[in-house]
């Protein structure tokens, strides 16, 4: 499985968007980049995911690079129930088990 | 989005006995789900993955004798911590796809057991 790289950890302001980066230098041609958050004693939830193409929805947006090593999640109004362990992690499919790295602890401050 | 329960959300047993975890997928079938373990302040690790109808396949280092998994429909898989000691104490998280996806969407992950054992 492809490695990522991310920051860990970042601050925010409420109401402002937070962009979290993302560097996954060796991904694979058939490997999608998803990113799920981890809100304290959770289980992890979807955020997002994507192959080439940006992608939005209701919750963010997830921009990848033409060169697909690296990507950006966008939270656009970033709120205190956004403060969470962001995970951006690399697979091949839904169906394939998941690695877990370090992920990037986000606080959203008032 | 689709559902993954888990039960009991938090057990404590004392050292020595087994306690069994249940994860069900409460909207969806899936094939496959994986088991996760996260002590505190880590990243979650992936122990195992369940497979309907055959046996786990278990990442390196986990003790599959100790932990049982059984995937006996494609609605409801098990982990059973057999002889639980102390540092067996963590968060233990479930997580499927649903077939209908043909793989192209995402996990849903249950919300976890807290295991304590005294």
């Amino acid at each position: 499985d492809a490695k990522t790289t991310q920051p860990p950890s970042m601050d925010c302001a409420e109401g402002r968007a937070a962009n979290l980066p993302c560097n996954h230098s060796t991904i694979s041609g058939n490997e999608y980049v998803y990113w799920y958050r981890q809100i304290h004693s959770q289980g992890p939830q979807y955020i997002i995911h994507g192959l080439k193409n940006n992608e939005t929805n209701e919750m963010a947006s997830l921009i990848i690079t033409e060169d697909r090593k690296s990507s950006t999640l966008i939270l656009p109004h970033a709120t205190l129930r956004d403060t969470a362990v962001y995970y951006c992690i690399v697979s091949p499919t839904g169906f394939q088990k998941l690695v877990f790295g370090t992920g990037t602890r986000l606080l959203v401050s008032p | 989005g689709a559902v993954v329960s888990q039960h009991p959300s938090r057990v404590i047993c004392k050292s020595g006995t087994s306690v069994k975890i249940e994860c069900r997928s409460l909207d969806f079938q899936a094939t496959t789900m994986f088991w996760y373990r996260q002590f505190p302040k880590q990243s979650l690790m992936l122990m195992a993955t369940s497979n309907e109808g055959s046996k786990a396949t278990y990442e390196q280092g986990v003790e599959k004798d100790k932990f049982l998994i059984n995937h006996a429909s494609l609605t409801l898989s098990t982990l059973t911590v057999t002889s639980a000691h102390p540092e067996d104490s963590s968060f233990y998280i479930c997580s499927a796809s649903p077939e209908t996806s043909g793989g192209l969407g995402e996990q849903f992950f249950g919300p976890g057991t807290r295991l304590t054992v005294l």
